[in-house]
């Protein structure tokens, strides 16, 4: 597709199972960020690729959550033991390269998550 | 960390009004980018300020960042229904080649009334 695919659209789950997110970033896009947004809120960064390589995971709220890219196009993020603070829009970008002429990230619809 | 604040946090104007939409940085902006967000959508891109005192326009929106890179607005001429949204302010956090993961401010709230 022409645009930055997330799925599922919308994650109900019960307290303490795993989850996993999928980000399909635009072709030939090097950089993928993913983002949490919370209801009124701005999206926050959690953590972002270029290719394979992970190069920051400073936002990943704890030892929980963790992503990953391992070809360098589709990512996945995901969550182990949920519980409901975990609540929220994850987000999803990806931008043609890491330098700052090309930082324009351009965002999927997101994945609202629910915990119960 | 870089802190945005957006003012207003919502605005309700008639239609034809124009308006403004302000982004405050506490810290040097290396890059400013106007978002606008519609309910379950994603965010859409609307423009991007690097250089102090650049000013970037599309159709009816304006947007400019000042000479000192801490404060942009977004100017909005003669609204229209279809203006309404969640608009966003987010910047760069570094101004190396690493990656530039967006700092966002809360959003501002824009209804346009018939």
């Amino acid at each position: 597709g022409a645009g930055v695919s997330q799925s599922p659209r919308y994650k109900v789950t019960k307290r303490g199972q795993d989850v996993a997110l999928r980000c399909d970033p635009i072709s030939g896009h090097v950089s993928l960020y993913w983002y949490r947004q919370a209801l009124g809120q701005g999206p926050e960064f959690l953590t972002y690729f270029n290719y394979e390589a992970q190069q920051d995971k400073s936002g990943l709220p704890n030892d929980r959550f963790s992503a990953e890219r391992p070809e360098g196009s589709i990512s996945t993020l995901t969550i182990q033991r949920t519980e409901q603070r975990d609540s929220a829009m994850y987000r999803c970008a990806s931008s043609l390269g890491p330098g700052l002429d090309s930082n324009i990230q351009y965002f999927g619809a997101g994945t609202r998550l629910s915990v119960l | 960390s870089q802190e945005l604040e957006q003012s207003p946090q919502s605005l309700i104007v008639q239609e034809g009004k124009n308006l403004t939409i302000n982004c405050t940085s506490s810290k040097t902006l290396y890059g400013l980018y106007w978002y606008k967000q519609k309910y379950g959508e994603g965010l859409i891109f609307l423009m991007m300020l690097q250089k102090g005192g650049e000013e970037k326009s599309h159709e009816k929106i304006t947007a400019k960042l000042d000479e000192k890179k801490q404060q942009s607005s977004l100017h909005i001429t003669a609204s229209q229904p279809s203006h309404a949204g969640i608009y966003l302010c987010g910047a760069s956090t570094s101004n190396s080649n690493s990656g530039y993961a967006l700092n966002f401010g809360k959003g501002t709230s824009l209804l346009v009334t018939p």
